[in-house]
């Protein structure tokens, strides 16, 4: 199957500092990738769909000055939070639809992102 | 705005035990449903994407059913194994090409 790496696993960062996490994918081509955020005992809550070469799709109330998304190329998008708050503190993960195109396919997931912001 | 409800949140069984698992989802505007196995430090993984209305799918011990004009899908394990220990995600999807929406999950843990 296909494979999403994601980077860095884990981080810890000071208030106020911006935090870049890569996303991914070996050995296909996404034109779509999306990002999720988690809380504790909460489900994967969308943040937004990022587009290669053109702007991101942000869902509501996620601001998307704090939370840049570049999605450059077809096998890399990335994710950076800036002026990073405890309340950004989150488990990230980014995602990729199915190569094939199929519109039902399955996602295919990086590992994920740990943040923590003291 | 979907809102996916997964349940039970957890249930811990005894090796060889077959359990099941449910997922409601708005029965409107449906058009995928999709099952992911979570194992602890891992990726999530596909086990199922099902968009008909009375489809069953299967993956060895591990199966699925659809019922979208009630809307709710039934995730099945037979003979439990501790390796069969993860959170179970559900997810729906009420457009093509869109992104989905998950369930909070149901965190199985199987004991030997």
């Amino acid at each position: 199957g296909a494979v999403v790496s994601q980077h860095p696993s884990w981080v810890i960062c000071k208030s106020g500092t911006s935090v870049k996490i890569e996303c991914r994918s070996l050995d296909f081509q996404a034109t779509t990738m999306f990002w999720y955020r988690q809380f504790p005992k909460q489900s994967l809550m969308l943040m937004a769909t990022s587009n290669e070469g053109s702007k991101a799709t942000y869902e509501q109330g996620v601001e998307k000055d704090k939370f840049l998304i570049n999605h450059a190329s077809l096998t890399l998008s990335t994710l950076t939070v800036t002026s990073a708050h405890p309340e950004d503190s989150s488990f990230y993960i980014c995602s990729a639809r199915d190569p094939s195109g199929r519109a039902d396919g399955e996602l295919f997931f990086g590992e994920g992102s740990r943040l923590t912001v003291l | 705005i979907l809102n996916v409800e997964q349940s039970p949140q957890s249930l811990h069984v005894q090796e060889g035990d077959s359990t099941n698992f449910t997922c409601s989802f708005p029965s409107s505007n449906f058009y995928a449903l999709h099952w992911y196995r979570w194992e602890t430090a891992k990726s999530p993984e596909a086990l199922f994407v099902m968009t008909l209305n009375g489809d069953e799918k299967k993956k060895g011990r591990i199966s699925a059913t659809l019922n979208t004009k009630e809307g709710y899908s039934y995730l099945y394990i037979k003979g439990s194994q501790p390796e069969d220990s993860a959170t179970y995600l559900c997810a729906s999807s009420n457009q093509a090409g869109t992104a989905l929406i998950f369930g909070k999950g149901t965190t199985l843990s199987v004991s030997s």
